[in-house]
């Protein structure tokens, strides 16, 4: 059974980058892309963008674009998501994804909460 | 960007009675090239990340008990749940992929009468 694994909490003051982490086990990581999305607290899913492992090809949300970043390691099945110049409205929890091509998100990683503040 | 739109946002249900969510896209999420409407719902229990209960509108995804049941093509779907259970209390969310962004519906908050 395949999971996703992420790094832990992250407090940032305004202006500065976090990057995140989110590694896959239990499946061929090359052979799905795999996404972000976040959740601000008491709010809904927003989608920030994919990458494709095979590859490391982004495709960002246009809300985002410029602002953020996604690699992969290929030897560590590893995906990274970094968001710079933060502010205190991009504190959320934000999550990885498994997308196979029927659309869906069927792992999850487990979250990692973002809290900006000064 | 497809705006995605639930209702009701939340929902109050006897345990054993049905429950019944909707999901209205601003545009279709049915692609044309395999027939194939790109809506999912997950459930999201507090605390917990969302997990897919169904995909390309109504096939459940492996492990979800067979009272969940998706429907609907184009702009309109609805996911039912015969027969509550108290497992059953969480927040629901539809999902399109069929275009960029990627967008969610504000969720609907299913509660225990």
């Amino acid at each position: 059974q395949g999971q996703l694994v992420q790094s832990g909490a992250e407090l940032k003051t305004p202006g500065v980058s976090v990057k995140v982490s989110c590694k896959a086990s239990g499946y061929s990581f090359i052979d799905y892309f795999v996404h972000w999305v976040r959740q601000a607290p008491g709010h809904g899913l927003e989608w920030l963008g994919w990458i494709n492992p095979k590859n490391g090809a982004p495709n960002y949300a246009q809300k985002f674009h410029g602002r953020v970043t996604m690699t992969r390691d290929t030897s560590i099945n590893t995906v990274y998501m970094e968001l710079t110049t933060l502010r205190s409205d991009d504190t959320a929890i934000y999550y990885c994804m498994r997308g196979p091509a029927n659309g869906g998100f069927d792992y999850w990683g487990q979250g990692a909460l973002v809290t900006v503040s000064s | 960007d497809i705006v995605m739109t639930q209702s009701p946002d939340s929902l109050a249900v006897s345990l054993g009675e049905r429950a019944t969510i909707t999901c209205k896209s601003s545009q279709s999420v049915l692609r044309t090239s395999n027939n194939k409407n790109y809506l999912a719902w997950y459930q999201q229990k507090p605390g917990q990340p969302p997990k897919l209960l169904i995909y390309w509108a109504s096939i459940r995804e492996s492990g979800v008990p067979d009272r969940f049941s998706g429907s609907g093509s184009g702009t309109d779907f609805t996911l039912t749940i015969t027969s509550l259970q108290a497992e059953d209390v969480a927040i629901y969310y539809c999902q399109q992929s069929s275009g960029f962004p990627y967008t969610f519906g504000q969720g609907t908050k299913l509660e225990i009468k």
